[in-house]
């Protein structure tokens, strides 16, 4: 089955610094991927919709200048957290959107413990 | 608006029970509907899916059978293991987006 990985899967950053998280589909190409952000013991929330080639559009009370996407290519989005702060620690889950399967699948997730 | 409600948990039962996750949907339409599973501390894996009404959806002895007429998707498992225990989500797909319910927890002893 298809699959997406995450890069990396933890890390623990101090108050104020950048954290990239790659999101890579590695069988399918993927136009469109998803960020979501999950807290403890709580659904899914979207975050943005990254679109490979064009801007990302972000949910309602998404700040776009501080969880910076980008879709570069059909098998890659980054998510950036810029100036990151205590309470951007959080799990964060991509997924991509296979056309063929009409499902989508999601990577194993990236815990951000920012200190 | 599109949205996903499933049952609230958690849910304990003990091994070999039968399983039962409501969940029900309103959209426009009638949206592709999954069920995701995620064990502790990963992501989310597809359980199963199905795109039209009256479409049932199976794996690893799991079942959900799309009921237009009722707008639910309920999930179904004859006889639970202590390996199934995880969170369980049902989801609707709204364009290209998922609209995920709150998740229920299962625990299962043995």
């Amino acid at each position: 089955g298809a699959v997406v990985s995450q890069h990396p899967s933890r890390v623990i950053c101090k108050s104020g610094t950048s954290v990239k998280i790659e999101c890579r589909s590695l069988d399918f190409q993927a136009t469109t991927m998803f960020w979501y952000r999950q807290f403890p013991k709580q659904s899914l929330m979207l975050m943005a919709t990254s679109n490979e080639g064009s801007k990302a559009t972000y949910e309602q009370g998404v700040e776009k200048d501080k969880f910076l996407i980008n879709h570069a290519s059909l098998t890659l989005s980054t998510l950036t957290v810029t100036s990151a702060h205590p309470e951007d620690s959080s799990f964060y889950i991509c997924s991509a959107w296979d056309s063929q399967q009409e499902t989508q699948y999601f990577g194993p997730g990236t815990r951000l413990l920012v200190l | 608006g599109n949205s996903v409600t499933q049952m609230e948990g958690p849910v304990t039962l003990s091994e070999e029970a039968f399983l039962t996750i409501n969940c029900t949907y309103t959209a426009t339409g009638y949206p592709s509907l999954f069920w995701y599973v995620q064990y502790p501390g990963e992501g989310l894996q597809l359980l199963l899916k199905a795109t039209k009404a009256d479409d049932k959806g199976s794996n690893k002895g799991f079942e959900a059978t799309y009921r237009k007429e009722t707008t639910s998707f309920h999930l179904e498992k004859g006889s639970v293991q202590v390996s199934d225990s995880a969170v369980y989500f049902c989801a609707g797909r709204a364009g290209t987006a998922l609209i995920f319910g709150k998740g229920t927890t299962l625990s299962v002893s043995s």
